[in-house]
């Protein structure tokens, strides 16, 4: 986890209330990735950012959005929490020229 | 969606056994194979990895056996200990293109000792 915190590490939230989730990271590397961990599924991917101000979607990216504004902060929000967003997310970084990705601790979130 | 299947979901090993877990995948494109060691409450991290020019990378008592024609690839941790009770994931991605990783759904190892 060296290099990467999340915040908050732990959030309970209620149903239809905006959540954003930090991810920092001081390894200067330019992709960032914000995943989703639930069982059965494995990691699955949000959205991921190559650059400040650039992101794309990721395989599941409904509900979510994210903003990079700084290349050492990627943020994830979910503008109107639902109960199916319950889940332990994860940030990671990665290097331009390799394939190799460095996970944060993690935040688990519930929604009630 | 191009699937990493992984198997199996959960495996029980005595300590000094081997364990083995497998992964098969469908892209061809996929040139990058990791594997991801997480413990209860920590992130993924990367354990040891592979490309596809290799049937075989050992690291320590771990090893990736990797058959391209099958496309398929294993990982071996030998002479299991209880700290290697975790969960392992196998993952796949294209040259480059680590925003396109895909993993598969994990195992679970409990090493009795």
């Amino acid at each position: 986890d060296a290099g990467i915190t999340q915040s908050p590490r732990h959030k309970v939230t209620e149903t239809g209330t905006p959540v954003t989730l930090r991810c920092h990271q001081t390894e200067n590397h330019r992709y960032m990735y914000w995943y989703r961990q639930d069982p059965g599924h494995g990691l699955r991917l949000i959205h991921y950012s190559y650059g400040v101000k650039d992101t794309d979607k990721g395989e599941v990216s409904d509900g979510y959005s994210v903003s990079r504004s700084k290349t050492e902060d990627f943020l994830l929000t979910l503008e109107s929490a639902t109960s199916s967003q319950t889940s332990v997310y994860f940030c990671a970084i990665g290097t331009s020229w390799g394939n190799e990705q460095f996970f944060g601790p993690g935040t688990r979130l519930t929604v009630l | 969606q191009q699937q990493v299947k992984q198997s199996p979901q959960s495996l029980i090993v005595q300590k000094g056994g081997i364990s083995i877990i497998n992964c098969a995948y469908e892209n061809t494109a996929f040139d990058y194979f990791p594997w991801y060691q997480q413990f209860p409450g920590k992130g993924p991290a990367l354990l040891i990895a592979i490309r596809p020019d290799v049937s075989e990378k050992k690291e320590g008592r771990f090893t990736i056996s990797f058959n391209k024609s099958a496309k398929q690839f294993s990982l071996h941790i030998m002479d299991s200990q209880p700290g290697d009770s975790a969960t392992y994931f196998c993952a796949a991605s294209p040259e480059s293109g680590g925003f396109k990783t895909i993993f598969g759904a994990g195992t679970r190892l409990f090493v009795k000792a």
